[in-house]
């Protein structure tokens, strides 16, 4: 194990539900990460935190909505999704927020959007 | 931005064989290029990456190769096993300290026969 637990593992919503991503990073990082894994498409970064602050936001629609209230928890809030947001989402850590630096990555959260 | 275009999305080889994956990158500032590798089911996992001021870097059966010039790295795997099955992903960076992001590239499935 990486020492990176996300939960739930598999989560499946209706439209306008709201539900929250866990991540919990057990190894001293102090950059986390949120990733979208979709089919056939790459990983798409959607949000970054240095030292607790966000440092990066890839256009994401404000139906999601990080937080993060310290170095080791991350979470992702969601409401009114689409279900084009079902997807695999990755949650990573590393040292540091500076890209040589080894992304560990979560289990991920398998949601479906019905 | 950096766009990360990367070949082939399958590849099926004979146990023992070699296998090679190709990444080109647009963004001539960028300067890391780390490859993931994930099993079936299973979370990414940093397998190697290369800096822009190395040509070639090696670990045991796998290698990394850097072209600055054409903007394209490549993955090599010798003598494969079938625990090599999975997919990969090339990403690339430029180190730009907290502000600097992995894309990824969309993967390639190795199968490897047994």
């Amino acid at each position: 194990e990486t020492g990176v637990t996300q939960t739930p593992r598999h989560l499946v919503m209706g439209m306008t539900n709201k539900k929250s991503l866990k991540c919990e990073q057990h190894l001293g990082h102090n950059a986390m990460y949120w990733y979208k894994q979709s089919a056939k498409k790459p990983l798409e970064l959607m949000f970054v935190y240095n030292f607790k602050e966000q440092t990066e936001n890839n256009s994401v629609p404000s139906r999601f909505s990080p937080e993060c209230p310290n170095s080791s928890h991350l979470f992702l809030h969601l409401h009114t999704l689409q279900p084009e947001d079902s997807a695999l989402y990755l949650c990573a850590s590393s040292l540091s927020g500076a890209t040589y630096n080894e992304q560990f990555f979560g289990p991920g959260t398998r949601l479906t959007v019905l | 931005g950096e766009n990360v275009e990367q070949h082939p999305s399958t590849l099926s080889v004979q146990e023992g064989d070699s296998a090679v994956i190709k990444c080109t990158y647009s963004d001539s500032a960028s300067n890391y290029f780390p490859w993931y590798k994930q099993e079936l089911g299973k979370r990414p996992q940093l397998i190697i990456d290369i800096r822009s001021n190395v040509g070639e870097k090696k670990d045991q059966r796998i290698a990394v190769t850097l072209n600055k010039t054409a903007k394209h790295f490549s993955l090599h795997i010798t003598e494969t096993q079938p625990e090599d099955s999975a997919v990969y992903f090339c990403a690339a960076s430029r180190d730009g300290g907290s502000q600097g992001n992995l894309i990824f590239g969309k993967g390639t499935k190795l199968s490897v026969k047994p």
